[in-house]
């Protein structure tokens, strides 16, 4: 299983884009990264799945390098209600979550 | 479609009782999860399903703890006998057959006291 490396804690302010980013150097031909939420008191929710290059939906964007291994997840303007824990995957079936980047959103 | 369905949402028991903890996924999904999340080890895999089948059990923490998945739509994960030590939030997540396992669909929880 690939392993993924986030940062532990990210502050941002309400307005502010923000970028987490995630190393997994050992990521294998058919893994995909994929990235959940989660909010207190409630289960992972997905966000956005990914090969390579850029994908990009209604919450977030996702960029992946040529090499692939790494990623980074962009949240554009962010606000108060984006304060979560963001995880990072990186697997084709069986996954692992880590212990995710605990973003808190600043007014 | 209502999601993946949990119960009970909460559950406070004795040590020593046993607890079993019920997921109905959503309807068409055929993996099913069961993970454990306490602060200090984060959000752990305790066991997976595939078509009905245990594909992995290694995050099963020892035979205290049984998983089944008797047809497409239920799951039980069983504590026998309980301890303080298994007191976490139990999720059950489902997720469609499209060739990964990745995007999953978390249920609300199962909120486990023993006491």
């Amino acid at each position: 299983l690939a392993k993924t490396t986030q940062p532990i804690s990210m502050d941002s302010y309400e307005g502010q884009e923000v970028n987490i980013t995630c190393s997994h150097n050992n990521i294998a031909t058919n893994d995909y990264i994929t990235w959940y939420q989660q909010f207190p008191s409630q289960g992972p929710r997905f966000i956005i799945q990914g090969y390579k290059t850029k994908v990009t939906n209604e919450v977030a964007s996702l960029f992946i390098p040529a090499d692939r291994k790494s990623s980074t997840l962009s949240l554009p303007r962010v606000s108060l209600s984006d304060t979560a824990v963001y995880y990072c995957l990186v697997g084709d079936g069986d996954m692992r979550f880590g212990a995710g980047t605990r973003l808190t959103v600043k007014p | 479609d209502a999601g993946v369905i949990q119960s009970p949402r909460h559950e406070v028991t004795e040590m020593g009782q046993e607890v079993t903890l019920r997921c109905k996924p959503i309807s068409g999904h055929n993996s099913l999860f069961w993970y454990r999340q306490t602060m200090m080890r984060g959000l752990e895999l305790l066991i997976y399903f595939n078509n009905n089948v245990p594909i992995d059990d290694s995050g099963m923490p020892e035979d205290r703890f049984s998983a089944k998945m008797p047809n497409a739509s239920f799951s039980t994960l069983k504590i026998q006998p309980s301890e303080p030590r298994d007191s976490a939030v139990y999720f059950c997540a489902s997720s469609p057959p499209r060739g990964t396992y990745n995007e999953q669909f978390f249920g609300p929880g199962t909120r486990l006291t023993v006491l």
